[in-house]
């Protein structure tokens, strides 16, 4: 079956440096990919997505491109600040629809000023 | 600005009670969904709707089920809460149809502690 699996965590970082969270995904077909983040007390938001092979999603200065003869969709961002210590979900759906996603087990990120 | 809600954030339950998980959304989506959040594993999908009256079984729906009576509210149900059912629920909803590339609204959760 489908299957996404990301870089265990936590992932701590200092302020102001580069970010990457590594995802990479099993699927038949060609799925949409997703990364979601959750802040502190709250529920999932979308972060990014990317439909097709080569597309780059891209929010809030986060970059994540699908790469599908590696079955990758890592997250990226140059610089990143405290406001984005979270827990980064990715996902993908599969084409039988209905929006029904598989998840990642999450990675958390804490920044430090 | 959209909502999905949640009734509650904290829910402490005794082992066999029946326990209801009520969600909300005012954005007029078909599609709702009920994921559960446990460390190390992720989201996983338990139940997801359609439309009203309809339902699909997720990858985990054994001890689990479901109500959509009316389009903006769909209920999980623990029809014998067991202490393995302590978790975080999650509640999402989406715009209607087959798509596979529209984003899911998630409410803020329910931490359920079965004791």
């Amino acid at each position: 079956g489908n299957s996404v699996t990301q870089m265990e965590g936590p992932v701590t970082l200092s302020e102001e440096a580069f970010l990457t969270i590594n995802c990479t995904y099993t699927a038949t077909g060609y799925p949409s990919l997703f990364w979601y983040v959750q802040y502190p007390g709250e529920g999932l938001q979308l972060l990014l997505k990317a439909t097709k092979a080569d597309d780059k999603g891209s929010n809030k200065g986060f970059e994540a491109t699908y790469r599908k003869e590696t079955t990758s969709f890592h997250l990226e961002k140059g610089s990143v600040q405290v406001s984005d210590s979270a827990v980064y979900f990715c996902a993908l759906s599969d084409r039988k629809g209905f929006q029904k996603l598989v998840f990642g087990t999450g990675t958390r990120l804490l920044v430090s000023p | 600005d959209v909502k999905v809600t949640q009734s509650s954030r904290y829910l402490v339950k005794r082992t066999g009670e029946k326990v209801f998980l009520e969600c909300v959304q005012d954005m007029d989506h078909e599609n709702m969904f009920w994921y559960r959040q446990d460390p190390g594993l992720g989201l996983r999908l338990i139940y997801f709707s359609y439309d009203v009256k309809m339902k699909e079984k997720g990858d985990i729906p054994e001890g689990y089920s479901v109500s959509r009576e009316k389009k903006e509210r769909f209920s999980l149900i623990l029809e014998s809460a067991s202490t393995n059912q302590t978790s975080m629920y999650l509640c999402a909803s989406s715009f209607g149809g087959a798509a596979t590339n529209e984003k899911l609204f998630f409410g803020s959760g329910t931490q359920l502690s079965v004791l």
